[in-house]
């Protein structure tokens, strides 16, 4: 299957500061994008669909300048959590689209804000 | 919205033996359902994925069946192992949109 590469696997920050998790497609063009969040023994939420070259569209209830979503280019996405506090500490996955419809995740990024 | 129920929540059985997780959805437009396996701290991994106009599909020990006028469908893994033991998401979309998963079933392989 297709690869997906996403980074940090593990991040721990201060209250305030700001996180970056990166999310590449190793060996294919995704111009979708998604980014998941995912609490413990929980199934994943859908927070945000990033097109290449143009603005993500969130999720009803997301907020969108806390999670700022980038997609500069065919192979990466970008999530930027923004003045991370304890209640964003979770599981964020991303997924890029093969094809017409097939997904393929990353490995995951667990954020643990202190 | 699409709304996907998954059940059941926990399943337990004798290795070797056969294990079914089943999904139903709600929206009738959707037409693409994949399956996902994901072990602990780690993204779901693709395992097996049916469209609307197919009936069934087998991968080895895996299949997939689809009930388009019921709207549900199932997983079916034979001859389990100890590592089919996992967390298995269904899923539904409707084209370009992203998916919308199930609860989850955790897969318990006893030896």
């Amino acid at each position: 299957g297709a690869v997906v590469s996403q980074h940090p696997s593990r991040v721990i920050c201060k209250s305030g500061t700001s996180v970056k998790i990166e999310c590449r497609s190793l060996d294919f063009q995704a111009t979708t994008m998604f980014w998941y969040r995912q609490f413990p023994k929980q199934s994943l939420m859908l927070m945000a669909t990033s097109n290449e070259g143009s603005k993500a569209t969130y999720e009803q209830g997301v907020e969108k300048d806390k999670f700022l979503i980038n997609h500069a280019s065919l192979t990466l996405s970008t999530l930027t959590v923004t003045s991370a506090h304890p209640e964003d500490s979770s599981f964020y996955i991303c997924s890029a689209r093969y094809g017409d419809e097939k997904l393929f995740f990353g490995s995951g990024t667990q954020l643990s804000v202190l | 919205g699409e709304n996907v129920e998954q059940h059941p929540s926990t399943l337990s059985v004798q290795e070797g033996d056969s294990a079914v997780i089943k999904c139903t959805y709600s929206d009738s437009a959707s037409n693409y359902f994949p399956w996902y396996k994901q072990e602990l701290g780690k993204g779901p991994q693709l395992i097996i994925d049916i469209r609307s106009n197919v009936g069934e599909k087998k991968d080895q020990r895996i299949a997939v069946t689809l009930n388009k006028t019921a709207k549900h469908f199932s997983l079916h893994i034979t001859e389990t192992q100890p590592e089919d033991s996992a967390v298995y998401f269904c899923a539904a979309s409707l084209g370009a949109d992203g998916l919308t998963f199930g609860k989850g079933t955790h897969l318990i392989i006893q030896p």
